[in-house]
Protein backbone atom coordinates (compact mmCIF):
# COMPACT_ATOMS: atom_id res chain seq x y z
CA UNK A 1 0.00 0.00 0.00
CA UNK A 2 1.58 3.43 -1.14
CA UNK A 3 -1.19 5.41 0.89
CA UNK A 4 -0.18 7.83 4.05
CA UNK A 5 0.49 5.49 6.66
CA UNK A 6 0.14 6.60 10.47
CA UNK A 7 1.57 5.13 13.66
CA UNK A 8 0.48 4.17 16.07
CA UNK A 9 -2.83 4.08 15.67
CA UNK A 10 -4.00 4.60 19.41
CA UNK A 11 -2.48 6.05 21.95
CA UNK A 12 -3.38 6.25 25.35
CA UNK A 13 -1.38 7.89 27.99
CA UNK A 14 -1.39 9.28 31.16
CA UNK A 15 -1.46 13.62 31.77
CA UNK A 16 2.11 14.90 32.03
CA UNK A 17 3.79 12.29 29.54
CA UNK A 18 4.98 13.10 26.13
CA UNK A 19 4.14 11.16 23.50
CA UNK A 20 5.50 11.33 19.57
CA UNK A 21 3.78 10.39 16.55
CA UNK A 22 4.92 9.39 12.96
CA UNK A 23 3.71 9.94 9.19
CA UNK A 24 5.33 8.81 6.29
CA UNK A 25 3.71 10.50 3.29
CA UNK A 26 3.24 9.14 -0.11
CA UNK A 27 7.00 8.97 -1.66
CA UNK A 28 7.14 11.75 -4.13
CA UNK A 29 4.47 14.37 -2.42
CA UNK A 30 7.12 17.32 -1.09
CA UNK A 31 3.82 18.61 1.22
CA UNK A 32 3.25 17.35 4.72
CA UNK A 33 0.38 18.59 6.92
CA UNK A 34 -0.82 17.80 10.44
CA UNK A 35 -4.32 18.61 11.31
CA UNK A 36 -6.30 17.48 14.94
CA UNK A 37 -9.89 16.30 14.55
CA UNK A 38 -12.16 15.88 17.90
CA UNK A 39 -15.30 14.12 17.71
CA UNK A 40 -18.25 15.70 15.40
CA UNK A 41 -15.75 18.59 14.26
CA UNK A 42 -14.08 18.80 10.93
CA UNK A 43 -10.16 18.81 10.70
CA UNK A 44 -8.14 21.95 12.06
CA UNK A 45 -5.38 22.36 10.63
CA UNK A 46 -1.99 22.46 12.97
CA UNK A 47 1.41 22.94 10.92
CA UNK A 48 2.87 21.94 7.78
CA UNK A 49 6.23 21.68 5.54
CA UNK A 50 7.30 21.39 2.26
CA UNK A 51 10.33 19.55 2.36
CA UNK A 52 12.12 20.18 5.11
CA UNK A 53 10.91 23.41 5.78
CA UNK A 54 7.97 24.16 8.19
CA UNK A 55 6.34 27.05 6.37
CA UNK A 56 3.11 27.56 8.91
CA UNK A 57 2.11 27.02 12.47
CA UNK A 58 -1.63 27.48 13.31
CA UNK A 59 -2.16 29.53 16.67
CA UNK A 60 -3.58 26.71 18.05
CA UNK A 61 -0.24 24.62 18.30
CA UNK A 62 1.07 25.91 21.89
CA UNK A 63 4.79 25.48 22.74
CA UNK A 64 4.74 22.03 23.83
CA UNK A 65 3.87 20.91 19.97
CA UNK A 66 7.09 20.49 18.25
CA UNK A 67 7.09 18.84 14.77
CA UNK A 68 10.08 17.72 12.30
CA UNK A 69 10.36 16.46 8.89
CA UNK A 70 14.03 15.60 8.99
CA UNK A 71 15.25 15.18 5.31
CA UNK A 72 11.69 15.90 3.74
CA UNK A 73 10.43 12.38 4.61
CA UNK A 74 8.53 11.27 7.53
CA UNK A 75 7.32 13.86 9.71
CA UNK A 76 6.74 13.35 13.69
CA UNK A 77 4.77 15.13 16.06
CA UNK A 78 5.34 15.61 19.99
CA UNK A 79 3.26 16.69 22.63
CA UNK A 80 5.48 17.54 25.91
CA UNK A 81 2.84 17.21 29.39
CA UNK A 82 -0.03 16.39 27.66
CA UNK A 83 -3.25 17.46 28.89
CA UNK A 84 -6.46 16.09 28.30
CA UNK A 85 -7.50 18.52 26.32
CA UNK A 86 -5.14 16.85 23.74
CA UNK A 87 -7.04 14.16 23.56
CA UNK A 88 -8.10 14.25 19.61
CA UNK A 89 -7.61 12.54 16.42
CA UNK A 90 -4.62 13.34 15.30
CA UNK A 91 -4.23 13.42 10.86
CA UNK A 92 -1.37 13.77 8.61
CA UNK A 93 -2.03 14.52 5.30
CA UNK A 94 0.55 14.99 1.99
CA UNK A 95 0.08 16.39 -1.58
CA UNK A 96 1.99 17.19 -4.19
CA UNK A 97 2.68 21.22 -4.59
CA UNK A 98 3.36 21.82 -8.27
CA UNK A 99 3.26 25.30 -9.50
CA UNK A 100 -0.21 26.23 -11.15
CA UNK A 101 -1.70 23.13 -10.22
CA UNK A 102 -3.82 22.78 -7.21
CA UNK A 103 -3.70 19.08 -5.63
CA UNK A 104 -5.95 17.38 -3.59
CA UNK A 105 -4.68 16.45 -0.11
CA UNK A 106 -4.29 12.77 1.14
CA UNK A 107 -4.97 11.90 4.46
CA UNK A 108 -3.52 8.97 6.34
CA UNK A 109 -5.75 6.90 9.07
CA UNK A 110 -4.80 8.85 12.19
CA UNK A 111 -3.35 8.39 14.96
CA UNK A 112 -6.30 8.74 18.21
CA UNK A 113 -5.10 9.81 21.06
CA UNK A 114 -6.66 9.64 24.76
CA UNK A 115 -4.89 11.29 27.58
CA UNK A 116 -6.40 10.08 30.96
CA UNK B 1 -15.16 36.29 12.84
CA UNK B 2 -14.74 33.52 10.45
CA UNK B 3 -16.75 31.19 9.94
CA UNK B 4 -17.49 27.28 7.62
CA UNK B 5 -21.00 26.74 8.35
CA UNK B 6 -21.98 22.75 7.36
CA UNK B 7 -25.81 21.08 8.56
CA UNK B 8 -24.79 19.54 11.60
CA UNK B 9 -27.87 17.68 11.44
CA UNK B 10 -27.53 14.46 9.96
CA UNK B 11 -29.56 14.19 6.32
CA UNK B 12 -31.34 10.62 5.83
CA UNK B 13 -32.27 9.89 2.56
CA UNK B 14 -33.78 7.25 0.38
CA UNK B 15 -31.89 5.18 -1.96
CA UNK B 16 -31.83 6.54 -5.47
CA UNK B 17 -32.79 9.94 -4.12
CA UNK B 18 -30.34 13.20 -4.77
CA UNK B 19 -28.26 14.77 -1.47
CA UNK B 20 -27.57 17.88 -1.44
CA UNK B 21 -24.84 19.44 0.69
CA UNK B 22 -24.80 23.07 1.57
CA UNK B 23 -21.25 24.72 3.02
CA UNK B 24 -21.97 28.30 3.65
CA UNK B 25 -18.26 31.09 4.39
CA UNK B 26 -18.17 34.10 5.66
CA UNK B 27 -15.14 36.43 5.99
CA UNK B 28 -13.42 34.01 3.80
CA UNK B 29 -11.85 34.16 0.23
CA UNK B 30 -10.85 31.15 -0.66
CA UNK B 31 -9.51 30.48 -4.27
CA UNK B 32 -10.53 26.96 -4.21
CA UNK B 33 -12.90 24.78 -2.31
CA UNK B 34 -12.63 20.84 -1.97
CA UNK B 35 -15.28 18.36 -0.69
CA UNK B 36 -14.11 15.03 1.51
CA UNK B 37 -15.60 12.13 2.04
CA UNK B 38 -15.04 10.95 6.10
CA UNK B 39 -15.91 7.54 7.41
CA UNK B 40 -15.88 6.30 11.22
CA UNK B 41 -12.89 6.10 12.39
CA UNK B 42 -10.66 6.71 8.92
CA UNK B 43 -9.21 10.11 7.69
CA UNK B 44 -10.75 11.83 4.76
CA UNK B 45 -10.80 11.35 1.37
CA UNK B 46 -10.65 13.76 -1.49
CA UNK B 47 -13.87 14.04 -3.80
CA UNK B 48 -13.85 17.17 -5.65
CA UNK B 49 -11.63 20.33 -6.02
CA UNK B 50 -13.54 23.36 -7.47
CA UNK B 51 -12.07 26.84 -8.60
CA UNK B 52 -13.44 30.24 -7.56
CA UNK B 53 -14.12 30.97 -11.09
CA UNK B 54 -15.71 27.69 -11.82
CA UNK B 55 -19.63 27.43 -11.48
CA UNK B 56 -19.71 23.18 -11.30
CA UNK B 57 -17.61 20.68 -11.18
CA UNK B 58 -19.26 17.07 -11.87
CA UNK B 59 -17.41 13.18 -10.86
CA UNK B 60 -19.45 10.55 -11.52
CA UNK B 61 -22.56 10.45 -9.64
CA UNK B 62 -21.27 14.01 -7.48
CA UNK B 63 -21.70 17.82 -8.47
CA UNK B 64 -20.45 20.75 -6.58
CA UNK B 65 -21.00 24.11 -7.74
CA UNK B 66 -19.26 27.14 -5.75
CA UNK B 67 -21.52 30.61 -5.76
CA UNK B 68 -18.37 33.31 -4.44
CA UNK B 69 -21.01 35.80 -4.47
CA UNK B 70 -23.20 33.73 -1.96
CA UNK B 71 -20.22 32.53 -0.24
CA UNK B 72 -21.80 28.78 -0.76
CA UNK B 73 -20.79 25.66 -2.47
CA UNK B 74 -23.56 23.17 -2.83
CA UNK B 75 -22.67 19.30 -2.98
CA UNK B 76 -24.92 16.50 -4.75
CA UNK B 77 -24.99 12.85 -4.65
CA UNK B 78 -27.72 11.80 -7.13
CA UNK B 79 -28.79 8.43 -7.09
CA UNK B 80 -28.05 7.53 -3.86
CA UNK B 81 -26.77 4.81 -2.43
CA UNK B 82 -26.72 3.07 1.08
CA UNK B 83 -22.54 2.86 0.82
CA UNK B 84 -22.57 6.63 0.14
CA UNK B 85 -23.39 6.90 3.50
CA UNK B 86 -20.67 9.00 5.60
CA UNK B 87 -19.48 12.03 6.68
CA UNK B 88 -19.13 14.87 4.18
CA UNK B 89 -17.26 17.72 4.69
CA UNK B 90 -15.93 20.85 2.72
CA UNK B 91 -12.75 22.92 2.91
CA UNK B 92 -11.56 26.01 1.99
CA UNK B 93 -8.28 26.09 0.45
CA UNK B 94 -6.94 30.04 0.66
CA UNK B 95 -4.13 29.26 -1.78
CA UNK B 96 -1.40 30.37 0.65
CA UNK B 97 0.24 26.46 1.57
CA UNK B 98 -2.53 24.74 -0.12
CA UNK B 99 -3.67 24.28 3.47
CA UNK B 100 -7.72 23.39 4.19
CA UNK B 101 -9.72 24.98 6.53
CA UNK B 102 -13.14 22.82 7.13
CA UNK B 103 -16.28 22.79 8.15
CA UNK B 104 -17.66 20.89 11.03
CA UNK B 105 -19.16 17.82 8.02
CA UNK B 106 -22.56 17.02 7.35
CA UNK B 107 -23.17 13.03 7.89
CA UNK B 108 -26.08 11.57 5.24
CA UNK B 109 -27.43 7.97 5.67
CA UNK B 110 -28.85 6.67 2.88
CA UNK B 111 -31.57 4.20 3.36
CA UNK B 112 -32.39 1.51 1.32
Amino acid sequence: DTGVSQDPRHKITKRGQNVTFRCDPISEHNRLYWYRQTLGQGPEFLTYFQNEAQLEKSRLLSDRFSAERPKGSFSTLEIQRTEQGDSAMYLCASSLAASGVRNEQYFGPGTRLTVT
Amino acid sequence: SQKIEQNSEALNIQEGKTATLTCNYTNYSPAYLQWYRQDPGRGPVFLLLIRENEKEKRKERLKVTFDTTLKQSLFHITASQPADSATYLCALDQAAGNKLTFGGGTRVLVKP
